[in-house]
């Protein structure tokens, strides 16, 4: 897996837009970048991944550079419930379909305030 | 995407003895995930269940330890054996996305060992 750069945390005011970055520098042509959040004493839990382009889910965004060396991921209208540890993943993939195990990093963990 | 049944959601248990945790797949998977969350920690990769092989192990993970049975391709077992303390985290299971393209990956909702 590509070795992914967080910030370990980041606090957002409820109702704005939270936006969380990730370097993956090392990420090769075909790989995509994974999120997810782990929200306390649960599983983690997908969010959104991309290749390329920017992508666009009804949870979130994700915006990647063009030379794919880094990411964002955008929380539109953050609340309260979006406040969790967000992870940025590059996994091992062929062909857009994921395989192989995951490398979790430390993550950012995110502080969504009223 | 996949629905996982993990079982326990949590238990304490006395140093010694194991405890056998158990993920149901509402698919068939080839490949299952086994992973360890130590106390305000990330996620750590204990092995990789296929079914109909033995698990592979990941470094500093040994099969003494963490046996793993995978009898089908909806169900596998992870033991934590000879427990101690040491071993009080948050156990989970994962299974990959289906389908091109996939959903990322599932978890069980995970099983929060404590020893003691």
């Amino acid at each position: 897996d590509a070795k992914t750069t967080q910030p370990p945390s980041m606090d957002c005011a409820e109702g704005r837009a939270a936006n969380l970055p990730c370097n993956h520098s090392t990420i090769s042509g075909n790989e995509y970048v994974y999120w997810y959040r782990q929200i306390h004493s649960q599983g983690p839990q997908y969010i959104i991944h991309g290749l390329k382009n920017n992508e666009t889910n009804e949870m979130a965004s994700l915006i990647i550079t063009e030379d794919r060396k880094s990411s964002t991921l955008i929380l539109p209208h953050a609340t309260l419930r979006d406040t969790a540890v967000y992870y940025c993943i590059v996994p091992a993939s062929a062909g857009g379909t994921s395989y192989g195990k995951l490398t979790f990093g430390q993550g950012t963990i995110l502080t969504v305030h009223p | 995407s996949a629905v996982i049944s993990q079982k326990p959601s949590r238990d304490i248990c006395q140093r010694g003895t194991s405890l056998t945790i158990q993920c149901q797949v509402d698919s068939q998977v080839t490949m299952m995930f086994w992973y360890r969350q130590q106390p305000g920690q990330s996620l750590t990769l204990i092995a990789t269940a296929n079914q109909g092989s033995e698990a592979t192990y990941e470094s500093g993970f040994v099969i003494d330890k963490f046996p793993i049975s995978r009898p089908n391709l909806t169900f596998s077992t992870l033991t934590v054996s000879n427990m101690s303390p040491e071993d009080s985290s948050i156990y989970l299971c994962s299974v990959p996305g289906t389908g091109t393209p996939d959903y990322g990956y599932t978890f069980g909702s995970g099983t929060r060992l404590t020893v003691v």
